[in-house]
């Protein structure tokens, strides 16, 4: 199957600075990337959907200008927390849709996990 | 909006099956997930079913899905210490769009 990749798999920060998250797609262009929110023992929350060349659609309750994201090419998607705090700790995973398929399918990168001292 | 539910916990033995359910509420769902997640690692897609088939086999793993209850099964077959990890369903409404995920059922395999 297709191969998506995040870097860093693993930051550890001081609060208040700010921390990029990259996605790519390694081997497909991906006009739409996920990204999502783990929290530890808990289930994967859709943060917002990433359009490359155009705005990053957010869910409900996700503050856009604390999560940064920048999708300026079809194999790469950016997620940018700034000013992170404690409670920004988390995993998070991102998922590029493979359209050249006929099943559309969504593959997962492997996550990046965050921890804001 | 969209929910969907699983049990938190199933412990089996090796070489037993595994069950685990899922339930969900979106009506328009039409296509559903199963997930396996490792420990410290991210999601692998293990297999789905569209909205308008009631079985799926592949190997080891058969995908049960009653349209008319929303409920979504996933069955292993003899069960590995390997198969040991975290199983999520999740839906959409459409192939590619944005998943909803159940809170995920932690399977552990004893020896």
């Amino acid at each position: 199957g297709a191969v998506v990749s995040q870097h860093p798999s693993w930051v550890i920060c001081k609060s208040g600075t700010s921390v990029k998250i990259e996605c790519r797609s390694l081997d497909f262009q991906a006009t739409t990337m996920f990204w999502y929110r783990q929290f530890p023992k808990q289930s994967l929350m859709l943060m917002a959907t990433s359009n490359e060349g155009s705005k990053a659609t957010y869910e409900q309750g996700v503050e856009k200008d604390k999560f940064l994201i920048n999708h300026a090419s079809l194999t790469l998607s950016t997620l940018t927390v700034t000013s992170a705090h404690p409670e920004d700790s988390s995993f998070y995973i991102c998922s590029a849709r493979d359209e050249s398929g006929s099943d559309n399918e969504q593959f997962f990168g492997p996550g990046t996990r965050l921890t804001v001292l | 909006g969209e929910d969907v539910e699983q049990s938190l916990f199933l412990s089996v033995r090796e070489g037993d099956s595994s069950v685990i359910n899922c339930t969900y509420t979106d009506s328009s769902s039409t296509y559903l997930y199963w997930y396996k997640q490792e420990p410290g690692a991210g999601l692998q897609l293990l297999t789905y079913i569209f909205s308008n088939m009631d079985m799926k086999q592949d190997q080891r793993l058969t995908v049960l899905l009653n349209k008319k209850d929303k409920h979504l099964s996933l069955r292993i077959a003899d069960t590995q210490t390997g198969d040991s990890a975290i199983y999520f369903c999740a839906e959409s409404n459409n192939a590619g769009n944005m998943l909803t995920f159940g809170g995920g059922t932690r399977l552990m395999v004893k020896p």
